[in-house]
């Protein structure tokens, strides 16, 4: 059974610094995707991570996967209060699974 | 405007009383799928389908129902509904199996 773990679950983090989201999943795939959830709202997309290497940024985000470490992680450079929300990613095989998500929390 | 679209946003109701959510994508994608959301738990798949009348399991489907007669409807039956299936529900959409996927709003129910 494919399994997706993200960590931290939960991140409290002061504006202008740096972290880093991992998320690590169990099974062989090439196809990673990270989500941005706005509590009581949907899921919007972010980024789409299609082979071994890819790196994408947007912003104060970037997303990287390696798909031999099964690893993808999505990191935040200088925090702005504005990047507070649920962060997912989500692993293709033949269907989308999903990790717990990380809820970010950005404070002055 | 490309979107998919749930109805109804906020349901409140009683063990045992038939239901279903609609979802509807204007955006001629092939696969479309349900997933509800818990606490803790993150999205898990209710069902999915990969065309018109090709519907399947998904990691949760004990207690649902879906069809797909149509390519942009994809209703999500509930026929006794029960208290653990209080939750939030997502539909999403996508072109196929290497894109991303299309989220609705979401559905957020209540079974008292």
């Amino acid at each position: 059974e494919l399994k997706v773990e993200q960590n931290p679950l939960f991140l409290s983090m002061q504006e202008g610094k740096n972290y880093t989201i991992y998320c690590n999943y169990s099974t062989t795939s090439d196809r990673l995707y990270w989500y941005r959830q706005d509590p009581g709202k949907s899921l919007e997309s972010l980024f789409v991570l299609l082979s071994n290497g890819a790196v994408k940024q947007e912003g104060r985000l970037m997303a990287s996967l390696d798909t031999k470490a099964r690893l993808s992680t999505l990191h935040i450079t200088a925090a702005v209060h504005d990047l507070s929300a649920t962060y997912f990613c989500a692993v293709d095989t033949d269907k989308l699974i999903f990790g717990t998500g990380t809820r970010l929390q950005v404070f002055p | 405007e490309a979107q998919v679209t749930q109805n109804p946003r906020y349901l409140i109701t009683v063990t045992g009383k038939k239901l279903t959510v609609t979802c509807s994508q204007n955006m001629n994608h092939e696969y479309m799928s349900w997933y509800r959301q818990d606490p803790g738990l993150g999205l898990r798949q209710i069902y999915y389908s990969m065309n018109v009348e090709v519907t399947d399991k998904g990691d949760v489907p004990e207690g649902y129902k879906v069809s797909r007669k149509e390519k942009r409807n994809f209703p999500l039956i509930l026929e006794s509904p029960s208290p653990n299936q209080t939750s939030l529900y997502f539909c999403a959409s996508r072109n196929d199996r290497v894109t991303e996927a299309f989220f609705g709003q979401g559905t957020r129910l209540t079974v008292v």
